[in-house]
């Protein structure tokens, strides 16, 4: 089955450090591969998303590519300010029958200090 | 314009008694999902509407959880003889047409819990 592996947290870093999550899946296929991003206190809104092989999704500094030969999709951002400080989702989206869902990982907490 | 919203925002039940929990999708989107998220846990899927199609609901956990939906618009989910398993918070989703490279958009989700 369809499944998503993300590393574990919390992850604390000090304000500018160098963000990785790593991210690899299990699909049939050629899912859509996102990362989805949850601030303290509010809802889970999409932070970037890949839809094939090689693409890279970018936003808000962040960024991920969606490599085929390693099922992976890792998040990076080169200088983590405290207000990137949230809960992390990778995902991964496939149809399946005419149905659809989303399959998420487990989540990964980042605390940013200053 | 209004986002996802979900009603109530937290819900406190005792044992064995039956909750429903509604969401409103964003205007024009003709795909909702209902998730759970348990605590210290990745999203899981439970049930997903498009359009008119039946919907898919193989991520339901047991027959004490059911949702409906009227037409493309709102959708609630009810929980019979609740479980203290069943605290999670349950998160809503809609998105414009339903398809797999398609955003989905979340609501604030409802946070259950079962005393």
């Amino acid at each position: 089955g369809n499944s998503v592996t993300q590393m574990e947290g919390p992850v604390t870093l000090s304000e500018e450090a160098f963000l990785t999550i790593n991210c690899t899946y299990t699909a049939t296929g050629y899912p859509s591969l996102f990362w989805y991003v949850q601030y303290p206190g509010e809802g889970l809104q999409l932070l970037l998303k890949a839809t094939k092989a090689d693409d890279k999704g970018s936003n808000k500094g962040f960024e991920a590519t969606y490599r085929k030969e390693t099922t992976s999709f890792h998040l990076e951002k080169g200088s983590v300010q405290v207000s990137d400080s949230a809960v992390y989702f990778c995902a991964l989206s496939r149809t399946q029958g005419g149905s659809e869902k989303l399959v998420f990982g487990k989540g990964t907490k980042l605390t940013v200090n200053p | 314009g209004a986002g996802v919203s979900q009603s109530p925002s937290n819900k406190v039940t005792e044992k064995g008694k039956d909750v429903e929990l509604r969401c409103d999708p964003i205007s024009g989107h003709t795909a909702l999902y209902w998730y759970r998220q348990r605590l210290g846990q990745g999203l899981e899927f439970l049930i997903y509407f498009q359009g008119n199609s039946a919907p898919d609901k193989s991520g339901l956990p047991s027959d004490r959880f059911s949702a409906e939906r009227t037409g493309e618009s709102v959708s609630t989910l009810t929980i019979q003889r609740t479980q203290q398993e069943d605290s999670a918070v349950y998160l809503c989703a809609s998105s414009l047409v339903g398809g797999g490279r398609d955003e989905q958009y979340f609501g604030p989700g409802t946070r259950l819990t079962v005393t």
